[in-house]
Order: structure tokens, then C-alpha cells, then sequence
């Protein structure tokens, strides 16, 4: 079975903190995703990669980057965290035919 | 760009009924996902349609992937309580790395 592992389920942080969300899966995946969720806006996209060291926006870039180094590890970065990044991050990876497979979500509350 | 939209946004049933989601796109789709998730947890792929027309049985619940291939349907049949969630559709193009997510449909199904 696939597994995609998150660094956290709950986490809070204060305004203006750097955050890291970390991403692993133990598939061997190209693609890797950061997705945030919330409520009444669905999915949506910040960031991908599909190579090490390769990244592309997604639609919602702003106030986040990422990182790949290691094909498995995927890590997304809040700069400097807002009170407009609390949501629910996913995180996903898939091979080249597009089923994405996702881990189990990190909650983040920035107050 | 929301390129899908699913229909009903909410839908609250008693058990043992039937229900059809759908999701609707003017765009064309080279493969079409359904994932339902469960609340606090990551979605998890349910189905993966290719083929327009093509239609799959998984137990109670039908997956039809439209003849233009770009709509979907999902019909299940005598619904329980283990089948409440958020249901999401994702279309996936060719060429591209990256899955376009529907809203989703949020099921509940009261025993």
C-alpha cells in the first residue's frame, strides 16, 4: 500500500513564525503536491514538484515556498505565518498517471 | 479556473436510500477520479475512469465516466452510515502533472 506520511496532524504557531509542514511517501513517486482545504473553497492547489529540486506554482503560491531535496520529502514552507493560513494542509504524490495519493492532512491554526 | 462542478453540494439521506452525485465540466478530462474523505483524515481514491462511456461497479457504489469525457456520476445504492463523507471528483489532462478538484459533495447518511 502506498503511504504518504505527514510531520504533523494538529499544529498551532503564533503570527509571523516560520513554519515547516513535511511531507513524506515511500513509493517512489515523481509528483508531489501540497493542497490546502477549506470549507466551501475545496482543494486547492499551492505548489507541486515532479522531480527532485524541480517545483511549480500551483494556484495559490503566495506566502508559501517549498522544498525537495530527497525524492521521498516534499516540505512546505510558511515564511512568515498569517492568521489566513489556518486551514486544513494535504499533502499527496502519484506516479505519472495521476492517481494521487494523499496523507492524512496537518491542521494548522495560526492565532 | 474552477473547471468541475459537483452537484448537490450537501446531500442528507436515511439509510437505505439511493443518491447520484454528480460532477460537471465543460472541459475535457483524459482520466476522472472519485476520492471520498472522511472528516480529518486525507482523501482516498475510490475509482479511476479513462475511457468515455465507461462505467465501474465498486459493491454498492456505480462510477460513470461520460461519452465526451467530461462529466461524471456517481450512483450508490442502498446507502449506510459508512458511506458519509465528502465525495470529490478530480479530471485529470493530458500533458499536465497536476489533478483539477471538484467541491465536492458532503453525504450524510442517517441511520
Amino acid at each position: 500500500d502506498v503511504k504518504v506520511t505527514q510531520s504533523s496532524r494538529y499544529l498551532v504557531k503564533r503570527t509571523g513564525e516560520k513554519v515547516f509542514l513535511e511531507c513524506v511517501q515511500d513509493m517512489d513517486h515523481e509528483n508531489m503536491f501540497w493542497y490546502r482545504q477549506d470549507p466551501g473553497l475545496g482543494l486547492r492547489l499551492i505548489y507541486f514538484s515532479y522531480d527532485v529540486k524541480m517545483k511549480e506554482k500551483g494556484d495559490i503560491p503566495e506566502g508559501y515556498s517549498v522544498s525537495r531535496e530527497k525524492k521521498e520529502r516534499f516540505s512546505l514552507i510558511l515564511e512568515s505565518a498569517s492568521t489566513n493560513q489556518t486551514s486544513m494542509y494535504l499533502c499527496a504524490s502519484s506516479p505519472p498517471k495521476y492517481e494521487q495519493y494523499f496523507g492524512p492532512g496537518t491542521r494548522l491554526t495560526v492565532t | 479556473t474552477q473547471l468541475l462542478e459537483q452537484s448537490p453540494q450537501f446531500l442528507s439521506i436515511q439509510e437505505g436510500e439511493n443518491l447520484t452525485v454528480y460532477c460537471n465540466s465543460s472541459s475535457v478530462f483524459s482520466s476522472l477520479q472519485w476520492y471520498r474523505q472522511e472528516p480529518g483524515e486525507g482523501p482516498v481514491l475510490l475509482v479511476t475512469v479513462v475511457t468515455g462511456g465507461e462505467v465501474k461497479k465498486l459493491k454498492r457504489l456505480t462510477f460513470q465516466f461520460g461519452d465526451a469525457r467530461k462529466d461524471s456520476s456517481l450512483h450508490i445504492t442502498a446507502a449506510q452510515p459508512g458511506d458519509t463523507g465528502l465525495y470529490l471528483c478530480a479530471g485529470g489532462q493530458t500533458g499536465a502533472n497536476n489533478l483539477f478538484f471538484g467541491t465536492g459533495t458532503r453525504l450524510t447518511v442517517i441511520p
